[in-house]
Parts: C-alpha cells; sequence; structure tokens
C-alpha cells in the first residue's frame, strides 16, 4: 500500500521558535496534501489543504502566518509552526492524496509528529 | 457545528464479543463513508468505507451498516480480540464537493481478556 512519512515523529522546543514538520509521499506522487490537528483524546481536526505548486486553502480560524505550508513537489509537504507558544502543543497529523479528485480510499494518512512547546 | 455524531466515546467488550460503535450525519451530500482505526501514537489507518448504494458491506471481520433514511451508519467488529484494542473514528465525505473529510470524535475500544 501507499506509504506516507512525517519527520520528526516527536520534536520539543522552546516558545517563540519556529518548527518544521515534513510529509513526504514514498511511493507515489501526491496532488494533494491535507494538515491535520489532533489533541489528545480527540477527533482529528482539518487545517489546510495543499495542492502542488498552489497555495494552501486553510480552514476557519487556522492562521495561516502561524502555520505556513508549502508544497514544493509531487512528494513533499511542509508545515512550519512559527513563532511556537505552549497552546501549539499537539500532534499534528499529515494525509496525502495521489488525485486531484480525492476520494477516503485514497487519503493516506502519515504517522504523525508530537509537537511539545515548552 | 458537529456534523458526524458517534457514540459511544469508549467501550469495553469482552474478547469475542461484538463491538458496535454507531455515528450519525446531517448533511445528506455525504456520500463516501469509512472507519478509521488509529492507535496510540500512529496516525490513523482506513479500516473499511461505504457508499450509501448499500446497506451493508463486510470484510472479514469488519461490517459496515449504512441506514440512509435515518442518516445513521454503524461499524461491527465480530469476535472482537485485544489487538482490535484501538481509537475509531467514523469521517464522511462529499466525493464532488470540497473533498474533506469530516471526522467523528471518536471511541475508544478496549478488548478484555
Amino acid at each position: 500500500g501507499a506509504v506516507v512519512s512525517q519527520h520528526p515523529s516527536r520534536v520539543i522546543c522552546k516558545s517563540g521558535t519556529s518548527v518544521k514538520i515534513e510529509c513526504r509521499s514514498l511511493d507515489f506522487q501526491a496532488t494533494t496534501m491535507f494538515w491535520y490537528r489532533q489533541f489528545p483524546k480527540k477527533s482529528l481536526m482539518l487545517m489546510a489543504t495543499s495542492n502542488e505548486g498552489s497555495k494552501a486553502t486553510y480552514e476557519q480560524g487556522v492562521e495561516k502566518d502561524k502555520f505556513l505550508i508549502n508544497h514544493a513537489s509531487l512528494t513533499l509537504s511542509t508545515l512550519t509552526v512559527t513563532s511556537a507558544h505552549p497552546e501549539d502543543s499537539s500532534f499534528y497529523i499529515c494525509s496525502a492524496s495521489p488525485g486531484a479528485m480525492v476520494a477516503a480510499d485514497t487519503q493516506y494518512f502519515g504517522p504523525g509528529t508530537r509537537l511539545t512547546v515548552l | 457545528q458537529q456534523q458526524v455524531k458517534q457514540s459511544p466515546q469508549s467501550l469495553i467488550v469482552q474478547k469475542g464479543g461484538i463491538s458496535i460503535i454507531n455515528c450519525a450525519y446531517e448533511n445528506t451530500a455525504f456520500d463516501y463513508f469509512p472507519w478509521y482505526q488509529q492507535f496510540p501514537g500512529k496516525g490513523p489507518a482506513l479500516l473499511i468505507a461505504i457508499r450509501p448504494d448499500v446497506s451493508e458491506k463486510k470484510e472479514g471481520r469488519f461490517t459496515i451498516s449504512f441506514n440512509k433514511s435515518a442518516k445513521q451508519f454503524s461499524l461491527h467488529i465480530m469476535d472482537s480480540q485485544p489487538g482490535d484494542s484501538a481509537t475509531y473514528f467514523c469521517a464522511a465525505l462529499t466525493s464532488f464537493g470540497n473533498e474533506k473529510l469530516t471526522f467523528g470524535t471518536g471511541t475508544r475500544l478496549t478488548i478484555i481478556p
């Protein structure tokens, strides 16, 4: 099956610093990638949708200047949390889809990145 | 606005028993209903999915029952095993709409020996 990786799996940073999380589709080209945020024992909340070569579409309430998304190639999307604060601590999960027309059965999830901001 | 409601929040089932998780949706434009399984510290993995043109889909020990008129669907895990202990999320999607998954709130399933 299709594999999506995320790096790093865990990151601890100081308040005020920026953190970059990478999402890679290892064996397919991902036209669309999604970034989710998940709080402990909670559901996944979609943050943004990115298509290769174009600007990301952010969900209502998500600060685009704080959560910078770059989908520069068909196999890589990055999420940068700028000037991170403790309230940004969360589990960030990406998913990737090989087609422009997304269906759930072609949306593959990464293993997630645990961000802790001190 | 919570568009997909999931229950129960947590569930304990004895090994060999049947685990049942229920979801209800509001948006009639949803036309694809997947279930995801998530283990602690991992991303969700697609378990089984159904479209509204059928009322039931079975894959191994996992069955989805779908009631279009009631706008409800459920996951049944037969012969539940300790390895099934995980958090389960239902979701819904509009194939020809914004194509974004809307997740339920999740059910933490624990299978006891």
